[in-house]
Order: C-alpha cells, then sequence, then structure tokens
C-alpha cells in the first residue's frame, strides 16, 4: 500500500489565489521530502528539498516566494502555489525517504493543479 | 551529456514478450539503483532497488546493474497490458542525496 500520501489528488483554482498541497509520510517519519514538477510527457523536475524544521533547498530557477515549502513535522511537508497562474498548471508530486529495510524514496500520488 | 540517459520509446510489444528497458549512466558514484513505474496521471511506483551489480528479480522483473559498464536494465517477462506504463530509472550516490531520474521509457504492450 501507498506509504506517502498526497492531498488533493486534482484541484482548480482561479489565477490569483493560492492553492496548498500537503504530503504526508503515513508510517514513518521523514526528515526530508522532495517536491517535484512533470509536465506532459516528460520526466519529473525537482523543484525542492524540504527539511524538517529548517528552509527547504530550492533548485536553480524554482521561485521560492511562488512556490512555498514548510516541513513543520516528521510526517508532513506542503506546497503553497502563491498567486497562481495559469503557467503553473502541472502535476506536482512529493516523495519521502523511508526508513530502515525501506531506505529508499517513495512517492505520492501526484497532484494535479489547474489554474483558470 | 545527461547524467543517465534512457530511451524513450515509445516500445510497442505484444502481450507474452519479454521487455528491455535500459539506462546507462555517466558518474561512477551513483551507488543504488531504482526502477519506478509511472501509469499516467499518477505518481511513480517503486518497482525495483538495488545497490551492487549482479541480477535482482522480483516475480516478472529482473533488474541488471553492471557498474564496469555503468548500465542498468530491467526485464519485464510475460508483460501483461497492465504493464503498459511509462518506466523511469533513477540513481543516488548516498542516502542524503536526491534521486537522478532517466527520461522514462513509455511502453505499451499490446493484447
Amino acid at each position: 500500500g501507498a506509504v506517502v500520501s498526497q492531498h488533493p489528488s486534482r484541484v482548480i483554482c482561479k489565477s490569483g489565489t493560492s492553492v496548498k498541497i500537503e504530503c504526508r509520510s503515513l508510517d514513518f517519519q521523514a526528515t526530508t521530502m522532495f517536491w517535484y514538477r512533470q509536465f506532459p510527457k516528460q520526466s519529473l523536475m525537482l523543484m525542492a528539498t524540504s527539511n524538517e524544521g529548517s528552509k527547504a533547498t530550492y533548485e536553480q530557477g524554482v521561485e521560492k516566494d511562488k512556490f512555498l515549502i514548510n516541513h513543520a513535522s516528521l510526517t508532513l511537508s506542503t506546497l503553497t502555489v502563491t498567486s497562481a497562474h495559469p503557467e503553473d498548471s502541472s502535476f506536482y508530486i512529493c516523495s519521502a525517504r523511508g526508513q530502515g529495510a525501506r531506505n529508499t524514496i517513495y512517492f505520492g500520488e501526484g497532484s494535479w493543479l489547474t489554474v483558470v | 551529456q545527461k547524467e543517465v540517459e534512457q530511451d524513450p520509446g515509445p516500445l510497442s510489444v505484444p502481450e507474452g514478450a519479454i521487455v528491455s528497458l535500459n539506462c546507462t549512466y555517466s558518474n561512477s558514484a551513483f551507488q543504488y539503483f531504482m526502477w519506478y513505474r509511472q501509469y499516467s496521471r499518477k505518481g511513480p511506483e517503486l518497482l525495483m532497488y538495488t545497490y551492487s551489480s549482479g541480477n535482482k528479480e522480483d516475480g516478472r522483473f529482473t533488474a541488471q546493474v553492471d557498474k564496469s559498464s555503468k548500465y542498468i536494465s530491467l526485464f519485464i517477462r510475460d508483460s501483461q497490458p497492465s504493464d503498459s506504463a511509462t518506466y523511469l530509472c533513477a540513481m543516488e550516490m548516498g542516502s542524503a542525496r536526491q534521486l537522478t531520474f532517466g527520461s522514462g521509457t513509455q511502453l505499451t504492450v499490446l493484447p
């Protein structure tokens, strides 16, 4: 079963509004979570690394003021797309590293964002 | 040159065929190798995880790593239409680093 849960799976918002996407590790604690963006028929593009209790590390070209990441607990990271525009419409996916025998990266189900 | 190269396909095979998916990489520091399956409009699902050269088998799937040639493969035996998806290879240098992905291979298994 899923070990990383993402919510909502699909969201439509109006231009200029903000939308929050949640990523939860279900049965393990994740000090590090990753946020990706994926365009149709393309691979995943890493946006930022979310660290529990500290600021996120953003990849080059990703606006940190537009894509706000908060990792307030060991099981929850959130991505807030602020002042959304139609070009922000995309598939956003989070991942988290498991622990112990499952020390590899598991992905959430993804969130489809459509900005109208 | 990309760190990880993967043929994007698309690849179409008849049901029951053996499928071979491959990735090459340039950075010898990669230690851990993964294959993910991604269905349309879904997040990637971990299929195989290996950290040494050789073969690892799980059901109809076999992952092969050749570190000397910097080449990894995923074989799917007795392929099924439900295997139709995009397959992503991924690798990392250590537990503190994020994954480096191939571009993904789109596979269609025809009934």
